[in-house]
């Protein structure tokens, strides 16, 4: 079965700073993969995702991911970050031609102190 | 586009009292529901999902149930609270044939006292 291992929980930074959140995956088959971004006391929102093709995928408000396939690796990066980018982010993983599930890590608080 | 609708939002219930909270969905036909509950600390644990009316999935083993009476509408139910079952509950809904994207529902909170 597909895993996802967030490996910080809580990340601060101050603003305008780079910054990048880290996942791994574990699947004996090929996946497809998404971050998402929770700001509080509300749902998930689609930052973005990777289905094939270019492993660099952007998103909304300024983020980007890799695949890296030979490390099981979708990190999330954004150059430069704002106060507004404080939120709770995670990262999903489907199995490709498989199940309907979406299993999700365990999040990864973002903080952008002034 | 889909929009999810999630009702209650908040609910504070007794330990040992009943519980239903409802999602529907607008905008899709045909959807694959979900239910996820969100603890602090333990990320989002997917509890159910449906790819059909009538057809549930459950993936972890506990006091909550789920049903699919229509295409559209994704119900979690318990007969009796438990203090563990606080949280957030977020429905969710996917179409894996066009655009590989689930999208949530604002979520429910749920306080047992």
């Amino acid at each position: 079965a597909q895993s996802v291992t967030q490996l910080d929980s809580q990340v601060p930074v101050f603003e305008e700073a780079p910054v990048e959140l880290r996942c791994n995956y574990s699947s004996s088959v090929s996946v497809y993969l998404f971050w998402y971004v929770q700001y509080p006391n509300q749902g998930l929102q689609l930052l973005l995702k990777y289905l094939s093709g270019s492993t660099l995928v952007k998103g909304i408000n300024g983020f980007e991911a890799e695949f890296n396939k030979s490390q099981t690796s979708f990190h999330l990066r954004k150059p430069s970050v704002h106060i507004s980018d404080t939120a709770e982010y995670f990262c999903a993983v489907r199995v490709q031609g498989g199940s309907e599930k979406l299993v999700f890590g365990k999040g990864t608080k973002l903080t952008v102190n002034p | 586009s889909q929009t999810i609708h999630q009702w209650p939002a908040t609910l504070v219930q007794p330990v040992g009292s009943p519980l239903s909270l409802e999602c529907t969905v607008e905008g899709t036909s045909n959807p694959n529901l979900y239910w996820y509950r969100q603890a602090a600390g333990r990320g989002l644990q997917l509890l159910f999902y449906s790819v059909g009316i009538g057809q549930i999935s459950s993936e972890v083993p506990q006091n909550l149930s789920a049903s699919r009476p229509q295409d559209r509408q994704f119900i979690l139910s318990s007969k009796k609270l438990l203090l563990s079952d606080s949280g957030f509950y977020l429905c969710a809904c996917g179409d894996w044939s066009s655009g590989n994207t689930i999208y949530f529902g604002e979520g429910s909170w749920l306080t047992v006292v």
